[in-house]
């Protein structure tokens, strides 16, 4: 079964500056999905961004970008311009690209963006 | 999100006493899931439904049973309740999780005490 690793279960950082939070994953399939999700204090959860293994082009949202190095299975959030809502835990997730459509989660990192 | 409503929002329970949650969506979206949100655990897979009265196990399925009888509704059921269940609930719901991912729920935080 893939497993979802995030190394940093909390992290900080002052207003306006960029954050990466780390991500790595396990899986002997070539073809998949990553996610990252955002959780505000509101409990709510939000898809920040979507990358296709096979494509070698980081996605990019707006400030937010990811690192995907495909050979180390690392796939890393970059927060650019760190606002004060950017406070949240982030989840990292996995996806097959074929048969069943679950999403395997990280344990997540908390965020806090100081002002 | 508009398209998926749970309930409750929050419940407290006595242990031994079955519980149900509930998951209405109305996206008509084939798959639905069961999470539960612990901490250092993230988000772990109860149960999930590929389609009415098509479910399978997840990785943390004990103590748990669930139903979808129509499309929008999918049931999650603490058969006896324990304090280990003390946990936040997400359901979720997918058409295409590679391409979309998932829609969350709200959640429901659980007590059992």
């Amino acid at each position: 079964a893939q497993t979802v690793t995030q190394s940093q279960p909390e992290m900080s950082v002052q207003e306006a500056e960029t954050v990466t939070l780390s991500c790595t994953y396990d899986t002997s399939e070539n073809n998949y999905y990553l996610f990252w999700y955002k959780q505000p204090p509101s409990r709510q959860m939000i898809l920040v961004i979507r990358q296709e293994a096979y494509k070698q082009q980081n996605a990019t949202e707006n400030r937010f970008s990811v690192n995907f190095q495909k050979a180390a299975k690392s796939f890393s959030l970059k927060i650019s311009d760190s606002q004060l809502g950017d406070t949240a835990m982030y989840f990292c997730a996995f996806s097959f690209n074929f048969g069943n459509e679950k999403l395997t989660f990280g344990t997540g990192t908390r965020l806090t963006i100081i002002p | 999100d508009a398209g998926i409503t749970q309930s409750p929002r929050h419940k407290v329970t006595e242990t031994g006493t079955p519980v149900t949650l509930r998951c209405h969506q109305t996206e008509n979206h084939r798959y639905m899931y069961w999470y539960r949100q612990d901490p250092g655990h993230g988000l772990r897979l109860i149960h999930y439904s590929y389609g009415v009265k098509d479910t399978d196990k997840g990785e943390v399925s004990d103590g748990y049973s669930v139903s979808r009888s129509k499309t929008e509704d999918f049931l999650l059921t603490l058969e006896s309740a324990t304090s280990s269940q003390t946990s936040v609930y997400f359901c979720a719901i997918s058409e295409s999780t590679r391409v979309y991912g998932y829609t969350f729920g709200s959640g429901t935080r659980l007590t059992v005490v």
